[in-house]
């Protein structure tokens, strides 16, 4: 199946610092990213729907102006966390989608990455 | 909007048993997917299954197999003959065929398989 990297896996980062996140899509092109921030024993959160050459789409009560989401290319979507504090502290995956319209197994996840904010 | 309801925040099972994981789901629109997905503490996303809303037979992938009630808009998934690896989180999820759509997913259940 089709490869979401994302870097870094985990990092740990003061507080009032901004952490930029990326997410790959190694061998098929990507339209749509998304982005999913997870709190531990919880669920994901879909937090923006990032589209390739355009401005991201965010969900209600996500801060657009703190997480900054660019997408470039049809294969690389980076969420920027500016101003970190420790309350951001989480766990962020990114999802790809292809571009053909399939509902089936055209969802594939990166691994996620760990931030936590001291 | 699409919504997803998991009922059970946590299962137990004994090894080799069966178990059943509750999902129930909520959308107007009639052509849908719905998934499960297990994670383990290492965070990674997992897929298991996948069921469309026009499949007229459930699905099934080895142990797993999703027992979609369309008319109850249900979609639970069965775990046959439990092993001790299946510990994890599993989520249901649905999204819709538009491109651009994501997976909206349900709050969980942490399943732990005993010896």
């Amino acid at each position: 199946g089709a490869v979401v990297s994302q870097h870094p896996s985990w990092v740990i980062c003061k507080s009032g610092t901004s952490v930029k996140i990326e997410c790959r899509s190694l061998d098929f092109q990507a339209t749509t990213m998304f982005w999913y921030r997870q709190f531990p024993k919880q669920s994901l959160m879909l937090m923006a729907t990032s589209n390739e050459g355009s401005k991201a789409t965010y969900e209600q009560g996500v801060e657009k102006d703190k997480f900054l989401i660019n997408h470039a290319s049809l294969t690389l979507s980076t969420l920027t966390v500016t101003s970190a504090h420790p309350e951001d502290s989480s766990f962020y995956i990114c999802s790809a989608r292809g571009s053909s319209g399939r509902v089936r197994g055209e969802q594939y996840f990166g691994p996620g990455t760990r931030l936590t904010v001291t | 909007a699409q919504k997803i309801t998991q009922t059970q925040p946590g299962m137990f099972v004994q090894e080799k048993e069966a178990v059943t994981l509750d999902c129930t789901y909520d959308t107007s629109d009639q052509s849908y997917g719905l998934f499960w997905y297990k994670q383990p503490s290492s965070g990674e996303m997992i897929f298991l299954i996948y069921q469309g809303s026009y499949d007229e037979q459930n699905a099934t992938e080895g142990r797993y197999s999703l027992n979609f009630q369309k008319a109850r808009k249900s979609a639970n998934l069965v775990i046959s003959a439990s092993q001790l690896g299946d510990s994890a989180m599993y989520f249901c999820a649905m999204t819709l065929p538009q491109a651009g759509t994501a997976l909206i997913f349900g709050k969980g259940t942490t399943l732990s398989v005993s010896s």
